[in-house]
């Protein structure tokens, strides 16, 4: 069966420090992955996702980046936090088949302070 | 751009009773596919149910079923039999023909003993 891991859970993190959250996925080849952040009491705001290896597509210009080194782990990055990072972000596949659905990791935490 | 509506920000529903979460989304696709996920405090998400939009017929799983009324582009939620661990916040989401998944802001439900 598939799995997903993230980590590192909770992450505390100054203003302007780097970011690195890592997201893979056991059980399945070739998935299509997912960059996820919620807000407080928010919905969920798709971030980024991957259709393939160093294939990136970004839905929201921001202070992050993605990056995708192996078919099965997807990597969201920083270079400098703001404290507008803040949230909890999620890592998601999905199938390649109808009806396409998607499966979350547990997420991980990010409190910029 | 596609939008999925939620407009109940909070619902409340007594055990054993039956509650409906409602859902609205905006799209000029006529194929598509719809899913309701259901994040309770763990923050977790879990799958609750999905629908194609190519299939008529609602989509039930176990107390979950969907009322998919594709004219008036509405998908909501019903809960039979409510149970305490049916507490959560409910989030509806689409999924274009491409990769893209767009999620609601989300129904946080109550269950009361």
């Amino acid at each position: 069966s598939q799995t997903i891991h993230q980590w590192p859970a909770t992450l505390v993190q100054p203003v302007g420090s780097p970011l690195s959250l890592e997201c893979t996925v056991e059980g399945t080849s070739n998935p299509n992955l997912y960059w996820y952040r919620q807000a407080a009491g928010r919905g969920l705001q798709l971030l980024f996702y991957s259709v393939g290896i160093g294939q990136i597509s970004s839905e929201v210009p921001q202070n992050l980046s993605a990056s995708r080194p192996q078919d099965r782990q997807f990597i969201l990055s920083s270079k400098k936090l703001l404290l507008s990072d803040s949230g909890f972000y999620l890592c998601a596949w999905s199938t390649l088949e109808s009806p396409y659905e998607q499966y979350f990791g547990p997420g991980t935490r990010l409190t910029v302070t | 751009a596609q939008t999925v509506t939620q407009s109940q920000p909070e619902m409340s529903v007594q055990e054993a009773e039956t509650v409906t979460l409602s859902c609205t989304y905006d799209t000029s696709e006529s194929d598509y596919y719809l899913f309701w996920y259901k994040q309770p405090p763990s923050r977790q998400m879990i799958l609750v149910i999905r629908q194609e939009a190519y299939k008529q017929q609602n989509a039930t799983e176990n107390r979950f079923s969907v009322n998919f009324q594709k004219a008036a582009k509405s998908f909501s939620l019903k809960i039979s039999d409510s149970q305490l661990g049916d507490a959560a916040m409910y989030f509806c989401a689409y999924r274009r023909p491409g990769n893209q998944f767009y999620f609601g802001t989300g129904t946080s439900l109550t269950v009361i003993p």
